[in-house]
């Protein structure tokens, strides 16, 4: 079935200094993969997403890479500031409404 | 517009009991999903829809129910609740246009 692999499960950072975070999926039919930050007893909400066209994106800090040979894709946080603490997840979808979510990474930058 | 809502926000039940977790929209979207979360598992998705009367199963549709007669309203039942089904329910929605899901504030769930 569809799996979506993330790594690595917890992730602690100085602040400034960069954070990346990786998934894999299975489902090569997979066509476009959103990263979603939630913070504690919150909602997710969509940070920045990529489709299988494209091989990278980028908004201010915050870019992702898409490998679709590999069919991996990265997140990459540059500068990160004590406020981007959370959990972050990555997703894939073949199908609109069908989302399926790695595990999640706890992201924990120091002060 | 109000996004999308859900209701209620906690629920406590017991083994047996039945009930349905509420979800609506009021941005027109076509689009519609329930979630789970449960701690280190990330968000499986339970059932889905892509239009009123149009719904199909997600990675972890057994015991749960849903119905999608209207365009707004999307809501999810349980019909004999257990304590494996404790966790926290995401609705979710998203538009024609794109793919981007508008996620609902969650309802936490605990069943006895």
């Amino acid at each position: 079935g569809e799996n979506v692999e993330q790594h690595p499960s917890t992730l602690s950072v100085q602040e400034g200094d960069s954070a990346v975070i990786k998934c894999t999926y299975s489902d090569s039919a997979s066509n476009y993969f959103p990263w979603y930050k939630q913070e504690l007893g919150k909602r997710p909400q969509l940070i920045i997403d990529i489709r299988s066209n494209v091989g990278e994106k980028k908004d201010q800090r915050i870019a992702v890479t898409l490998n679709k040979t590999a069919k991996h894709f990265s997140l990459h946080i540059t500068e990160t500031q004590p406020e981007d603490s959370a959990v972050y997840f990555c997703a894939a979808s073949r199908t609109k409404g069908k989302l399926i979510f790695g595990q999640g990474t706890t992201l924990q930058v120091k002060p | 517009n109000a996004g999308v809502t859900q209701t209620p926000k906690f629920q406590v039940l017991k083994t047996g009991q039945s009930m349905t977790l509420q979800c609506a929209q009021d941005m027109n979207h076509e689009y519609m999903s329930w979630y789970r979360q449960d701690p280190g598992m990330g968000l499986r998705l339970i059932h889905y829809s892509v239009g009123a009367g149009i719904t199909d199963q997600g990675e972890v549709p057994n015991g749960y129910n849903v119905s999608r007669s209207t365009t707004e309203d999307f809501p999810l039942r349980l019909l004999s609740a257990a304590p494996s089904q404790t966790s926290v329910y995401f609705c979710a929605s998203s538009p024609v246009g794109n793919n981007e899901q508008f996620f609902g504030p969650g309802t936490r769930l605990t069943v006895l």
